[in-house]
């Protein structure tokens, strides 16, 4: 069974500029969050969707968004980027998300530097 | 907001020694616990999970859980210098029928040959 996908794998923007990332879940699982790792912070968490709704969000600025699609990929947007939003952008889905105990199965995360 | 705590390390230990990892957290009513390994450059993967108070063993790994005291520490036996990694630990709690986790910072291990 494949494992969960991101692309692309880095990405270098500048400030201002928005970027999209995009995460294909382990087949047959429904719940995608997605997370920023940076050194200092360590995995903050984003926002989690479970069959396209948003069920829940990180204390991070509306400038970052996602969605989920019928398929279950998720995408995550940043708009106007700033310096600052350089780090690892990890995706992970759990298979239903809604038990507790489901664990985690996270993409080799996507690079993103700001410049 | 619900807390968890690691040291970050970095935690030398020598090869063939136990390394013992630990982790608290502080909310009493979190309901499962994991242990995530991260090589520099890659991603977490899972490496044990602990639902009941006590010990749970797999292979050199044992995950141990006092939810008393709001604590999870993984032992690992026999270390090897392919264990250096940083080590996430992970705490899940239920919120209105899903989970919401958090994180720690990570221990960072590295085994000394």
């Amino acid at each position: 069974k494949a494992g969960v996908t991101q692309t692309p794998r880095y990405l270098i923007k500048t400030r201002g500029q928005q970027v999209t990332l995009s995460c294909s879940p382990i087949s047959g699982h429904r719940s995608v969050s997605w997370y920023q790792q940076t050194p200092g912070q360590g995995l903050q968490f984003l926002f989690e969707y479970f069959s396209e709704t948003q069920r829940n969000k990180g204390n991070f600025p509306g400038r970052f968004s996602g969605r989920q699609f019928s398929n279950s990929r998720s995408e995550m947007n940043v708009s106007t980027l700033e310096l600052g939003d350089s780090a690892l952008y990890l995706c992970a889905s759990s298979l239903k998300g809604n038990e507790v105990g489901s664990p985690l199965h996270f993409g080799n995360g996507t690079r993103l530097t700001v410049t | 907001q619900k807390e968890v705590e690691q040291n970050s390390g970095p935690l030398s230990v020598p090869e063939g020694a136990i390394a013992s990892l630990n982790c608290t957290y502080s909310d009493r009513v979190s309901q499962s616990f994991f242990w995530y390994r991260q090589y520099s450059g890659k991603s977490p993967e899972l490496i044990m999970s602990i639902y009941s108070n006590g010990d749970k063993e797999d292979g050199r790994f044992t995950a141990q859980l006092n939810k008393a005291s709001q604590y999870v520490s993984l032992l690992i036996r026999d270390s090897q210098p392919s264990d250096s990694a940083t080590y996430l630990c992970a705490v899940n709690w239920d919120s209105g029928g899903y989970q919401k986790v958090t994180f720690g910072i990570g221990t960072k291990l590295q085994v000394i040959p």
